[in-house]
């Protein structure tokens, strides 16, 4: 399975909103559910934001939002703040548990 | 508090061996499934392999498929991954995340496994 496309690098200002796309096929992002997104600050481990597509687990901001069209994911994170600044992976949990990740975006809040 | 720690990394020889420990702790291991997920040096994440919550089931990416098998023991709660034929392209931060329906809700910080030639 190949890996899930999103663009290398976004940014903003503060205040302002982001989109990262997570593009896959028919096959994988278009046919399962099971999209999370995962916040990776630099020397440390992988924080969950959003699962199952849009689902925000506790703790985490409102100002993370996720969403899918078709074979696409998105996650939206409004109202920009300095310490959003990160990279953010998105995955995909398929049959029998295998799980494809997407190659990561560089989010600078400027 | 839910917890995950990886260990036994470090510097190994291409073509070696090495094996992998995950502790778990503060939740009921025997009833979730459990990853690896790896990291390499300025890269971006890569699934590497899953086990059942009973083990009954395993499955690998292609890139380390006949090279590493994971297994677990929950009477113990811990969870392994033997890496043989180890390759310069594997070195990288191991993780072992905890699988909630799909989801990855605890990580630990990783252990570093350094393939040298």
């Amino acid at each position: 399975q190949s890996a899930l496309t999103q663009p290398p690098s976004v940014s903003g200002s503060p205040g302002q909103s982001v989109t990262i796309s997570c593009t896959g096929t028919s096959s994988d992002v278009g046919s399962y559910n099971r999209v999370s997104w995962y916040q990776q600050s630099p020397g440390t481990a992988p924080k969950l934001m959003i699962y199952e597509v849009s689902n925000r687990p506790s703790g985490v901001p409102d100002r993370f939002s996720g969403s899918k069209s078709g074979n696409t994911a998105s996650l939206t994170i409004s109202g920009l703040q300095a310490e959003d600044e990160a990279d953010y992976y998105c995955s995909l949990y398929t049959t029998n548990s295998l799980v494809i990740f997407g190659g990561g975006t560089k989010l600078t809040v400027l | 508090q839910v917890q995950v720690v990886e260990s036994g990394g470090g510097v190994v020889q291409s073509g070696r061996s090495l094996r992998l420990s995950c502790s778990a702790s503060g939740f009921n291991f025997r009833n979730y499934g459990m990853h690896w997920v790896r990291q390499a040096p300025g890269k971006g994440l890569e699934w590497v392999a899953v086990i059942w919550y009973d083990g009954s089931n395993k499955y690998y990416a292609d890139s380390v498929k006949g090279r590493f098998t994971v297994s677990r023991d929950n009477s113990k709660n811990m969870l392994y991954l033997q890496m043989n034929s180890l390759r310069a392209e594997d070195t990288a931060v191991y993780y072992c995340p905890r699988d909630t329906s799909g989801r990855f809700d605890y990580w630990g910080q990783g252990t570093l496994v350094t393939v040298s030639s």
